[in-house]
């Protein structure tokens, strides 16, 4: 079955802690995208990448980084610098130039202890 | 003045109504028109795009684009308990690597 994974599905951070939050696509899809969705928001762009070892920033991606080493994989980091993380993030990825047509994993919720 | 607008409801009808889920938008270049399904605490389920105007029908669902008006629609026959969901619309441009825009989302409960 082709699909999107993402883990954890809940992740708790401490004060000051940088942590990972894992994507991967079996779809053979080039792009792959991070968002994060707040209550009563529309989902916001942090990053996205159309080619491997090439990303580029989305509307807010202060505080988080990524990289995009292997076609399948798309890993966040929430850096202690995101002084608000707690949200639901969401990975999608699509074919190159097919924006819409996003396919979305069942993504992980972030709270801050 | 947001890019798209989308009453956040609750929408509550009876099984069996036929459901209308509405966007506004702002800016007349979007070119692709989708409608997301969120079940809660799960990622979001591309239900169907439309390029530029007119209507298209899957199933039960149908989406509607006016774009003279900036509106378009998602209408669901026959609505069941299980499409109780929040309904996401988005919209983007065409041509090479272009953001999408999406709506805050309208939750819709069917009882039955």
């Amino acid at each position: 079955d082709g699909g999107i994974t993402q883990s954890p599905k809940y992740l708790f951070r401490k004060e000051g802690q940088n942590v990972t939050l894992s994507c991967e696509q079996n779809l053979n899809h080039d792009a792959m995208y991070w968002y994060r969705q707040d209550p009563g928001q529309g989902l916001r762009l942090i990053y996205y990448s159309q080619i491997v070892n090439d990303f580029q920033k989305g509307d807010i991606a202060e505080g988080y980084s990524v990289s995009r080493e292997k076609k399948e994989s798309f890993p966040l980091t929430v850096t202690s610098a995101q002084k608000n993380p707690t949200a639901f993030y969401l990975c999608a990825s699509s074919i190159t130039g097919a924006e819409e047509t996003q396919y979305f994993g069942p993504g992980t919720r972030l709270l801050v202890l | 003045q947001k890019e798209v607008e989308q009453d956040p409801g609750p929408l509550s009808v009876p099984e069996g109504a036929i459901v209308s889920l509405n966007c506004t938008y702002s800016n007349s270049a979007f070119q692709y028109f989708m409608w997301y399904r969120q079940y809660s605490r799960k990622g979001p389920e591309l239900l169907m795009y439309t390029y530029s105007s007119g209507n298209k029908e899957d199933g039960r669902f149908t989406a509607q684009v006016d774009k003279s008006s900036k509106y378009i629609s998602l209408f669901i026959r026959d609505s069941q308990p299980s499409d109780s969901a929040t309904y996401l619309c988005a919209m983007t441009f065409s041509g090479g690597y272009q953001k999408v825009t999406f709506g805050t989302g309208t939750k819709l409960q069917v009882i039955p």
